[in-house]
C-alpha cells in the first residue's frame, strides 16, 4: 500500500521569508502523480501544485515550487516571499495512475508570522 | 473557488438518528469522492464513484453509504448515527482522466451526541 509521510507536524515563517515543507512517499509504482493541497482555516482545501512522477523537471506555480527526488521518493515544497494568506494545512497527497485515488499524508500546519 | 457544495456545513445530532450529508458539482465531472478527516488529522477516502450507478468503498471502512443516481449528486448516508461518527466529511470531484485534479467541497462537520 502506498505511504505518505510529512514529518513536520507544524512550520512557522516570518512574512516574505522562503519555508519548504517536507513529504515523503511509498510505492512499487512507476507511473503515479503527486500534489500538494492547502487547506486554510474554515475554507475549501485547494490544488497548490502537482507533480507528474514521469517529468524530471520541477513543477512550479508562481511563488510555489517543488524539488521531486523519484530515486530517494521524496517532493517537498517551497514557498517563497511568504505571504499571510499562505497559512494553512498543508497536504501532501499521491495518486496512483490507475485507480485515481489520492492518499493523504498528516499535514503541516504552516503559520506566517509577520 | 469551485463549484462544488456541500449541505448542511454544520450538524449537531443525537445517537440514532439517520443523517444525510449533501454534496453537488456543477462542472460535469464523472468521479466523485468521500473523505473523512479528523481534526489536524489527514483524509481517508471512505467511498468513490466513477459515474452515474457506479459506487465503490474506500480505503477507510465506514458504516455510511451512498448513491450516485445523477452525475452531479452524490450523497452520503448514516442510517443510525453514533458518537465514533464525529468529524469532518469532505465531497470531492474530478474529471475522467488519471492525471485530473480533485476539487474539494468545504466539507460538513458532524457530531453526534
Amino acid at each position: 500500500a502506498q505511504t505518505v509521510t510529512q514529518s513536520q507536524p507544524e512550520m512557522s515563517v516570518q512574512e516574505a521569508e522562503t519555508v519548504t515543507l517536507s513529504c515523503t512517499y511509498d510505492t512499487s509504482e512507476s507511473d503515479y502523480y503527486l500534489f500538494w493541497y492547502k487547506q486554510p482555516p474554515s475554507r475549501q482545501m485547494i490544488l497548490v501544485i502537482r507533480q507528474e512522477a514521469y517529468k524530471q523537471q520541477n513543477a512550479t506555480e508562481n511563488r510555489f515550487s517543488v524539488n521531486f527526488q523519484k530515486a530517494a521518493k521524496s517532493f517537498s515544497l517551497k514557498i517563497s516571499d511568504s505571504q499571510l494568506g499562505d497559512a494553512a494545512m498543508y497536504f501532501c497527497a499521491y495518486l496512483t495512475g490507475t485507480a485515481s485515488k489520492l492518499t493523504f499524508g498528516t499535514g503541516t500546519r504552516l503559520q506566517v508570522t509577520l | 473557488e469551485a463549484d462544488i457544495y456541500q449541505t448542511p456545513r454544520y450538524l449537531v445530532i443525537g445517537t440514532g438518528k439517520k443523517i444525510t450529508l449533501e454534496c453537488s458539482q456543477t462542472m460535469g465531472h464523472d468521479k466523485m469522492y468521500w473523505y473523512q478527516q479528523d481534526p489536524g488529522m489527514e483524509l481517508h477516502l471512505i467511498h468513490y464513484s466513477y459515474g452515474v450507478n457506479s459506487t465503490e468503498k474506500g480505503d477507510l471502512s465506514s458504516e455510511s453509504t451512498v448513491s450516485r443516481i445523477r452525475t452531479e449528486h452524490f450523497p452520503l448516508t448514516l442510517e443510525s448515527a453514533r458518537p465514533s461518527h464525529t468529524s469532518q466529511y469532505l465531497c470531492a470531484s474530478s474529471e475522467t482522466g488519471r492525471r485530473s485534479e480533485q476539487y474539494f467541497g468545504p466539507g460538513t462537520r458532524l457530531t453526534v451526541t
